[in-house]
């Protein structure tokens, strides 16, 4: 069974520190990582996509990836109420197949 | 950037109807979508896998002659909703998948169903 495993906090962090989200994956084989926001009523958005190990910064987020750890995390820098939201660790197993998601983490930021 | 579109974004519907969705991909074509469930508060739940010109795949527990999906073109697919009850109520979104190196999966903004 493969499986991705996030933490559902929720995550409360102060207006302007940064939230760290973490997720594990259980396919060592999986090559394409994702992170998705999901606002409460809306449908998810992606944030952030990361295929190779390291780090990958767009704004104010930055994706890390070890696959050797089978660990990803999202780091959301100056953080804003506007962050406040589930986050969806997502990843691919295998191209064109459907995505493997986590449960999510609610992040909230208190202004 | 890639842009998912679905139509319509809610319905409201009796008893014992059919409801079709669209789910369209704008400036891209898309081999492969996936149909969504979601109720409040819960995790996105897979429905199924479309992929153009063959039978959609269905998740194990998901009626495939409820949900009747087709995909008829790389560019859209259609979910319907076939003799609606109120526990098919939900938030209904597709993705596509964008293929190529990437492979990425983008939603369209999903469809709120409330079946009277």
């Amino acid at each position: 069974q493969k499986e991705v495993e996030q933490n559902s906090g929720p995550l409360s962090v102060p207006e302007g520190a940064i939230a760290s989200l973490n997720c594990t994956y259980s396919d060592r084989g999986s090559q394409s990582f994702f992170w998705y926001r999901q606002y409460s009523g809306k449908s998810p958005e992606l944030i952030m996509s990361i295929y190779s190990n390291g780090d990958k910064e767009d704004g104010r987020f930055t994706a890390q990836l070890n696959k050797a750890s089978q660990y990803v995390s999202l780091l959301i820098r100056d953080s804003q109420p506007s962050d406040s939201a589930t986050y969806l660790c997502a990843v691919n197993p295998q191209a064109g197949t459907a995505l493997i998601f986590g449960k999510g983490t609610t992040l909230s930021v208190s202004s | 950037g890639a842009v998912v579109s679905q139509h319509p974004s809610w319905v409201i519907c009796k008893s014992g109807t059919s409801v079709k969705i669209e789910c369209r991909s704008l400036d891209f074509q898309a081999t492969t979508m996936f149909w969504y469930r979601q109720f409040p508060k819960q995790s996105l739940m897979l429905m199924a896998t479309s992929n153009e010109g063959s039978k959609a795949t269905y998740e194990q527990g998901v009626e495939k002659d409820k949900f009747l999906i087709n995909h008829a073109s790389l560019t859209l697919s259609t979910l319907t909703v076939t003799s609606a009850h109120p526990e098919d109520s939900s938030f209904y979104i597709c993705s596509a998948n964008s293929g190529g190196s990437t492979d990425t999966q983008y939603f369209g903004p999903g469809t709120r169903l409330t079946v009277l």
